[in-house]
């Protein structure tokens, strides 16, 4: 089963709005991760936040967790054309070795 | 410049043949694996590999095979045992197995067979 689930499934927003994206999971986890793939691409890494952590800032971006719901959250503030994406998170359960993704969030940035 | 590289881009096969996409990283990473992508959906985990000479099934390896013979290089060969192969294949990397590592993705190769 996915451990992962991202909410809303798609998102379109002017340029300069805010964008925000949740992550949802099931079971304990060590870290939570997000990922960023352009259209036809292969993923890039833009954050890791770990279980002990409740909040986590890179540039524009903003990662909150929270363990006793088992959700995150990806604030993408000032959004820009170039931010259109698919956005997804990853999970590494307790007990396990390995990532789990989940659905992805489609992001569309009009100018 | 340092990174992951797969190829072909594209590839298109007929059914019942067997096929290897390539993947070669040169970041020195112990850890690698394959993924597929379909339309929409996220990834799921095919193969993964923490070193040389040693890998593990992920949740779908059936219909695939994959060999570690050097640190840098995980093919990963799709076999007329799978039943729909057509997808999107990404192959990723990273410093170490487990928690705590972020991975690094090559280009995807996508596979259409007819």
């Amino acid at each position: 089963s996915q451990q992962g689930e991202e909410d809303p499934q798609a998102l379109s927003i002017q340029e300069g709005e805010n964008a925000t994206m949740n992550c949802s999971y099931k079971t304990s986890i060590n870290n939570l991760q997000w990922y960023r793939q352009n259209s036809g691409r292969g993923l890039v890494h833009l954050i890791l936040i770990r279980s002990n952590e409740r909040e986590k800032h890179s540039g524009r971006l903003r990662v909150t967790l929270d363990t006793s719901k088992k959700s995150s959250s990806l604030l993408i503030t000032a959004s820009r054309a170039a931010d259109t994406a698919s956005y997804f998170c990853a999970t590494d359960a307790e007990y396990t070795d390995k990532l789990i993704f989940g659905t992805g969030t489609r992001l569309q940035v009009f100018p | 410049d340092g990174g992951i590289t797969q190829s072909p881009k594209y590839l298109f096969r007929k059914e019942g043949q067997n096929v290897t996409l390539s993947c070669e990283q040169n970041l020195n990473h112990d850890a690698m694996y394959w993924y597929r992508q379909d339309p929409g959906q996220g990834l799921r985990l095919i193969y993964y590999s923490q070193i040389v000479n040693d890998f593990q099934k992920g949740d779908i390896a059936e219909g695939y095979s994959v060999s570690r013979e050097k640190k840098e290089s995980f093919p990963l060969t799709v076999t007329s045992a799978q039943k729909n192969p057509t997808a999107f294949y990404l192959c990723a990397s990273s410093i170490s197995q487990g928690w705590g590592y972020e991975q690094y993705f090559g280009p995807g190769t996508r596979l259409t067979v007819t």
